[in-house]
């Protein structure tokens, strides 16, 4: 069975500019999770997606923002790119009440 | 107070020696109890899932104490692959089953 996968592996993008970021959930799970995870620290929780809409959301500005697919796939949109934007960010799939898995990441570089 | 609270280490322990972890948690009606593992600048990934009546896994034991809101993994027998981050995760019908994540305790095994 195929895991999480994640689009691109690796972006690097300017001050200002526009980042997507794709993420394909392992097949049969519905629920979408985004966490951003700058270097040397933990996991912070950016956005949860399930079936189709947006659950919750973590303490991030607007310019952070995504969608849900019908095909449960997700995006996750950062407009206006600031340097302190630069992290990993981790996408995770879940069914039900049950453990997330997550892929293996976008590497996001603003210079 | 945060609502998952871990020692941030980091632990240095000798090769072959047995190490312990401890995490509390804030919410009593939290439900689901998890350790994570995430290797440096990787995705993290599911280590355990952690029962009531406390589980284990090899070298691996978790132990669950819901009335003082704690829990802890226990690791005998250190490898040198077991250095990494340990990522304590519970969850909640408060929160709609989302995890709430440590930010992990860091654990380096020495030769």
């Amino acid at each position: 069975e195929a895991g999480v996968t994640q689009s691109p592996t690796h972006l690097i993008k300017t001050r200002g500019q526009q980042a997507t970021l794709r993420c394909s959930p392992i097949s049969g799970h519905t629920s979408v999770y985004w966490y951003q995870q700058a270097l040397g620290l933990g996991l912070q929780f950016l956005l949860w997606y399930d079936e189709g809409e947006e659950r919750n959301r973590g303490n991030f500005p607007p310019r952070f923002s995504g969608r849900q697919f019908p095909n449960y796939s997700s995006e996750l949109n950062v407009n206006a790119l600031e340097l302190e934007d630069s992290a990993l960010y981790l996408c995770a799939s879940r069914q039900d009440r049950h453990e997330q898995f997550f892929g293996p990441g976008t590497r996001l570089t603003v210079l | 107070r945060k609502e998952v609270e871990q020692d941030p280490g980091p632990f240095n322990v000798p090769e072959g020696a047995t190490v312990a972890f401890n995490c509390t948690y804030s919410n009593s009606a939290s439900q689901s109890f998890f350790w994570y593992r995430q290797d440096c600048r990787k995705e993290p990934k599911l280590l355990m899932s952690v029962y009531s009546s406390g589980n284990e896994d090899g070298r691996f034991t978790a132990q669950l104490n819901r009335a003082s809101q704690y829990m802890s993994l226990l690791i005998r027998d250190s490898k040198l692959s077991d250095s990494a981050t340990y990522l304590c995760v519970v969850n909640t019908l408060d929160s709609n089953y989302q995890l709430i994540w440590g930010a992990g305790t860091k654990l380096i095994i020495k030769p």
